[in-house]
């Protein structure tokens, strides 16, 4: 079956440490986008990719990491720089282009020891 | 800077009722999309507006787009419990090049009561 895997599910952050959250994507979608979201804030975007090698930055891209060397695969790395990464990440796929809907995976949520 | 605005952010409503939210946002865009969120779960797409003017039904639910008003709505008829969960609204924006990406509003719980 085709869709967007995310792992994992639920994923805890010590004080200064990295964490890298998976999405892999076998739709054979050009363009994937990470998310935030938290309580009442509705969706941010973090970063997001149109084409193998090649990302921008979202709204709220200070303190994360993307890479994108496949084009199934959008890892997002949290950094210790990110001081308040407790939330809900979402990672989205899509054809790409205006008029496009989003493929969401189920989520990852993030906390913090 | 785009901004989607949605509202009620909540409604509690009663099984048989009608309802509508609304979706207004602040620059010219002729994409808009409408998403459900059942807690603790993703995003499922439920409608995609592409032109002014609009109208797409599944169910219980009819979503409409008028661009000249930057207005979208989302009507709920004779609701159902099943219909319980967040509702978001969002709207492309062109980022430069070939890059479109969304903005989404902040939701709007919808809770029905028998």
């Amino acid at each position: 079956d085709g869709g967007i895997t995310q792992s994992p599910k639920y994923l805890f952050r010590k004080e200064g440490q990295n964490v890298t959250l998976s999405c892999e994507q076998n739709l054979n979608h050009d363009a994937m986008y990470w998310y935030r979201q938290d309580p009442g804030q509705g969706l941010r975007l973090i970063y997001y990719s149109q084409i193998v090698n090649d990302f921008q930055k979202g709204d709220i891209a200070e303190g994360y990491s993307v890479s994108r060397e496949k084009k199934e695969s959008f890892p997002l790395t949290v950094t210790s720089a990110q001081k308040n990464p407790t939330a809900f990440y979402l990672c989205a796929s899509s054809t790409g282009g205006s008029g496009e809907k989003l493929f969401f995976g189920s989520g990852t949520q993030l906390s913090v020891l | 800077e785009l901004k989607v605005e949605q509202n009620p952010l909540f409604l509690s409503m009663q099984e048989g009722k009608n309802y509508t939210i609304y979706c207004n946002y602040s620059t010219t865009s002729d994409r808009l999309y409408w998403y459900r969120q059942d807690p603790g779960k993703s995003l499922e797409s439920l409608f995609v507006l592409l032109s002014n003017g609009a109208v797409k039904q599944e169910g219980r639910l009819m979503a409409s787009l008028d661009t000249k008003a930057r207005l979208s709505t989302l009507h709920i008829t004779a609701a159902v419990h099943d219909l319980s969960a967040t509702y978001f609204c969002a709207v492309d924006r062109y980022g430069g090049g070939s890059n479109y990406k969304l903005t989404f509003g902040k939701g709007t719980l919808l809770t029905v009561n028998p």
